[in-house]
């Protein structure tokens, strides 16, 4: 399977833990965005890289949050001092730059859950 | 106002029948234009896009209207598989998306 991959697929954790996901895109596709879905709403842009470059970020990503894509392939979430605010689905997408029509792929996501 | 506007539904139809979603946007620069269906609890995957001349698969349509900044997408002879969430998105550097419509096709 050569689809956009994010590990892990669910995470469970305290309240004011630490927590790290991990995106591998498409491989030939430079961009790479991460997007956050709550219930009952489409998902939400919170930021995007292109290659190692990140480009733009949403203002939802307050300070606990930080994304890195150090080698311009996979990209890493993390957010620290996590709140219950923070449980939703993180959706990584990639595309590959150029033609604005390309639309972007998804992985199935990873679920957090803070308790 | 949000960026993309779509009614949240549910939408509750009979197998066999069509039915009709509607999207408008508010940034007149957004590039490209898509409907995207997400099954629970599940990633969004692309249903097709959209496009002004109005395009077809199957027994899907969409249509894009630029000037009223308005997108819709039809289905018919609906499926008891067609049941699932619809989100409509707009694209400038970045996807924004509608809350979803909710399809419910009923046996």
């Amino acid at each position: 399977d050569t689809g956009v991959s994010q590990d892990p697929r669910h995470k469970i954790t305290k309240r004011g833990q630490n927590v790290t996901f991990r995106c591998d895109p498409i491989s030939e596709h430079n961009r790479l965005y991460w997007y956050r879905q709550t219930l009952g709403q489409g998902p939400e842009f919170l930021t995007y890289f292109q290659n190692e470059a990140q480009l733009e970020k949403s203002r939802l990503l307050s300070d606990r949050f930080s994304a890195e894509r150090p080698k311009g392939s996979f990209s890493t979430l993390e957010i620290q001092r996590t709140e219950q605010g923070d449980s939703a689905m993180y959706l990584c997408a990639s595309s590959p730059v150029g033609d604005t029509n390309q639309p972007q792929h998804f992985g199935d996501g990873t679920r957090l859950s803070i308790l | 106002r949000k960026e993309v506007e779509q009614d949240p539904g549910p939408f509750n139809v009979p197998e066999g029948a069509t039915v009709a979603f509607n999207c408008t946007y508010s940034n007149s620069a957004s590039q490209s234009f898509f409907w995207y269906r997400q099954d629970c609890r599940k990633e969004p995957k692309l249903l097709m896009s959209v496009y002004s001349s109005g395009n077809e698969d199957g027994r899907f349509t969409a249509q894009l209207n630029r000037a009223s900044q308005y997108i819709s997408l039809l289905i018919r002879d609906s499926k008891l598989s067609d049941s699932a969430t619809y989100l409509c998105v707009v694209k400038t550097n970045k996807l924004i998306f509608g809350t979803g419509t909710l399809l419910a096709v009923q046996p």
